[in-house]
């Protein structure tokens, strides 16, 4: 059974801090990982694929890979308000299964 | 720009109705998807499909069907509609050839009374 397992929060942050979201993975035979942020009654958005180990940014957001601790991470950086959501981690499995298994997110509540 | 649309962003149902839920991807995805979403659960698949006429079984297909009939448009079934059937339904697709990564619709918010 592939699980994807993360913190359900909420994880409260002062608006310009550093916003850290963790996500763990049983399939070791994972290959690519993606981000979700979603919105309080919208679907939800990538924001983030990482495919190999170690960091990955884009702008404010930095994705961490770890196949050997099987953990991925999500940092925001110098957080705000309207980065308040829901993240979505998501995990693609080995062997080319183009199904991935979600983790049931992480809320983030960044105030001012 | 991926653009996955759905046929309603809110709809209301009766009991024992049959419902169809449409997404149209305009990206020449071969996957598609459906999911429904309910507070606490998380995303949990309903059906998908990797090349048209095609489909599979998701976590939770019972209640559903689905249709393919064309690449681009995937439906959603409900037979008769039942009150646990009030959810979140998202539709997303992928491509085959990439890292899969999914492109989620807009939603539709289902209420069955």
């Amino acid at each position: 059974q592939k699980e994807v397992e993360q913190n359900s929060g909420p994880l409260s942050v002062p608006e310009g801090a550093i916003a850290s979201l963790n996500c763990t993975y049983s399939d070791r035979g994972s290959q690519s990982f993606f981000w979700y942020r979603q919105y309080s009654g919208k679907s939800p958005e990538l924001i983030m694929s990482i495919y190999s180990n170690g960091d990955k940014e884009d702008g404010r957001f930095t994705a961490q890979l770890n196949k050997a601790s099987q953990y991925v991470s999500l940092l925001i950086r110098d957080s705000q308000p309207s980065d308040s959501a829901t993240y979505l981690c998501a995990v693609n499995g080995f062997g080319g299964s183009y199904i991935p298994t979600f983790g049931r997110g992480t809320s983030l509540i960044v105030h001012p | 720009d991926v653009k996955v649309t759905q046929s309603s962003r809110y709809l209301v149902k009766r009991t024992g109705e049959k419902v169809f839920l449409e997404c149209v991807q305009d990206m020449d995805h071969e996957n598609m998807f459906w999911y429904r979403q309910d507070p606490g659960l998380g995303l949990r698949l309903i059906y998908f499909s990797y090349d048209v006429k095609m489909k599979e079984k998701g976590d939770i297909p019972e209640g559903y069907s689905v249709s393919r009939e064309k690449k681009e448009r995937f439906s959603l079934i409900l037979e008769s509609a039942s009150t646990n059937q009030t959810s979140m339904y998202l539709c997303a697709s992928s491509f085959q050839g990439g890292a899969y990564e999914q492109y989620f619709g807009p939603g539709t918010r289902l209420t069955v009374t």
